[in-house]
């Protein structure tokens, strides 16, 4: 069955400090999809990125980017000078095919990464 | 107006008390999802449907029942509600098996 990790709890820096927030993966599909969600104080979740397996190149928007590698199973957001806005609980999740792999359809969640920004 | 809505978004129950929550959308997705989120443990994958006929449990079904009435309806039952039950409940949709999921606002639900 697929499985999401994010290993850090709780992240806290300071306004301006670049940051990255880590997300390893485990599956046993060819075929899947990364995903990044936003959680912030509000509740809402906000969709941030989706990447393919087969594509790893990294991706810029703006002052987020993320590394996506394959070879360790790993698909990495980075903040580049953070923002108290920033400040959110964010969770990395994966899709793969239904059947596949023992895994059930609809997302795999990581438990998220609580970044707390001061200011 | 929200495209994912649920309702009620707030409620508070008693243990044993059968709850129904609700899910509706104006995306036109086929595929819709009912995830339950508990602090420090991310969300979790309750069931799923792919369309009216299509109904499938997700990792923790045991406890909640569910019924797509409609392709843009989908309601989440606890038939006899339990304190472990309190959580945060959030439906999606999305467009196709890949695709970005778009979530609701979330019905923060508290049996005592």
């Amino acid at each position: 069955a697929q499985k999401v990790t994010q290993a850090q709890t709780e992240i806290s820096v300071v306004e301006k400090e670049d940051v990255t927030l880590d997300c390893v993966y485990e599956t046993r599909d060819t075929t899947y999809y990364l995903f990044w969600y936003k959680q912030p104080p509000s509740g809402e979740l906000v969709f941030l990125i989706r990447r393919n397996s087969f594509d790893e190149q990294n991706e810029i928007s703006g002052r987020y980017s993320w590394n996506f590698q394959k070879s360790t199973s790993s698909f990495n957001f980075t903040i580049t000078a953070s923002q108290v806005v920033d400040s959110a609980v964010y969770f990395c999740a994966l899709s793969e095919a239904r059947g596949s792999g023992g895994g059930a359809d609809g997302l795999t969640f990581g438990k998220g990464t609580h970044l707390i920004i001061q200011p | 107006d929200a495209d994912v809505t649920q309702t009620p978004r707030n409620r508070i129950t008693k243990t044993g008390k059968r709850i129904m929550l609700e899910c509706s959308q104006t995306k036109g997705h086929d595929r819709m999802y009912w995830y339950r989120q508990d602090p420090g443990l991310g969300l979790r994958l309750i069931y799923y449907s792919f369309d009216v006929k299509d109904i499938n449990k997700g990792e923790i079904s045991d406890g909640y029942s569910v019924s797509r009435q409609a392709q843009a309806k989908f309601s989440l039952s606890l038939e006899s509600a339990i304190p472990n039950q309190t959580a945060l409940y959030f439906c999606a949709t999305s467009d196709y098996l890949y695709d970005e999921q778009f979530f609701g606002p979330g019905t923060r639900l508290t049996v005592l």
